[in-house]
């Protein structure tokens, strides 16, 4: 089946420090892979996505790229700010649109100034 | 236009009672999608409905738990005779068909005592 791993949180940075959460995923087929990020008492917010090998998703200044050979999408973002403070999650679908989702365990981070 | 309505946020419950969880999807969504969220834990799949119709309740507990997506009003998940360990977040998502990406609620918290 499935499945979505990702670095433990919580990742503490400063403010403009560089970021990278690591993600890595098992599947059968070629599945997209997302990453939300959901801010504290909201629901999940769709940040970037890519649905095929060496694509690269990117929002926000956040990216990461779908590589096949490591079975990996990490999350980078070069200068993060305290309004980045929230918890990531990377995902995965068999299709294309992300409907059917399995998430991992979701990494917390949290951004001093 | 508003976005995925879920309530109540916060549900607390002792343990033998029912909880009703209720979401209205986006305007011209057909299709809703619940995942539960366990404490520091990642988002997981439950059961995707359209209309009148269960899709797939793969992700359901075999007893206890049901849902339904009626032909007018909210989609309802259902948990009788709660226990502590259906204490979570229960969120909702909504796409208007099996091709877009998800939109999600913020969320019900439900609290079991």
């Amino acid at each position: 089946g499935n499945s979505v791993t990702q670095m433990e949180g919580p990742v503490t940075l400063s403010e403009e420090a560089f970021l990278t959460i690591n993600c890595t995923y098992t599947a059968t087929g070629y599945p997209s892979l997302f990453w939300y990020v959901q801010y504290p008492g909201e629901g999940l917010q769709l940040l970037l996505k890519a649905t095929k090998a060496d694509d690269k998703g990117s929002n926000k200044g956040f990216e990461a790229t779908y590589r096949k050979e490591t079975t990996s999408f990490h999350l980078e973002k070069g200068s993060v700010q305290v309004s980045d403070s929230a918890v990531y999650f990377c995902a995965l679908s068999d299709n294309n649109a992300g409907n059917m989702l399995t998430f991992g365990g979701g990494t917390r981070l949290m951004v001093k100034p | 236009n508003a976005g995925v309505m879920q309530n109540p946020r916060h549900l607390v419950r002792r343990r033998g009672q029912e909880a009703r969880l209720r979401c209205s999807p986006m305007k011209g969504h057909s299709h809703v999608y619940w995942y539960r969220q366990l404490p520091e834990e990642g988002l997981k799949f439950m059961v995707y409905l359209q209309k009148e119709n269960i899709i797939d309740e793969s992700g359901m507990p075999k007893e206890r738990f049901s849902a339904e997506f009626p032909k007018e009003g909210p989609s309802i998940l259902r948990i009788q005779q709660v226990v502590r360990g259906d204490s979570a977040a229960y969120f909702c998502a909504s796409s208007p068909n099996d091709n877009s990406p998800l939109h999600f609620g913020n969320g019900t918290r439900l609290t079991v005592t």
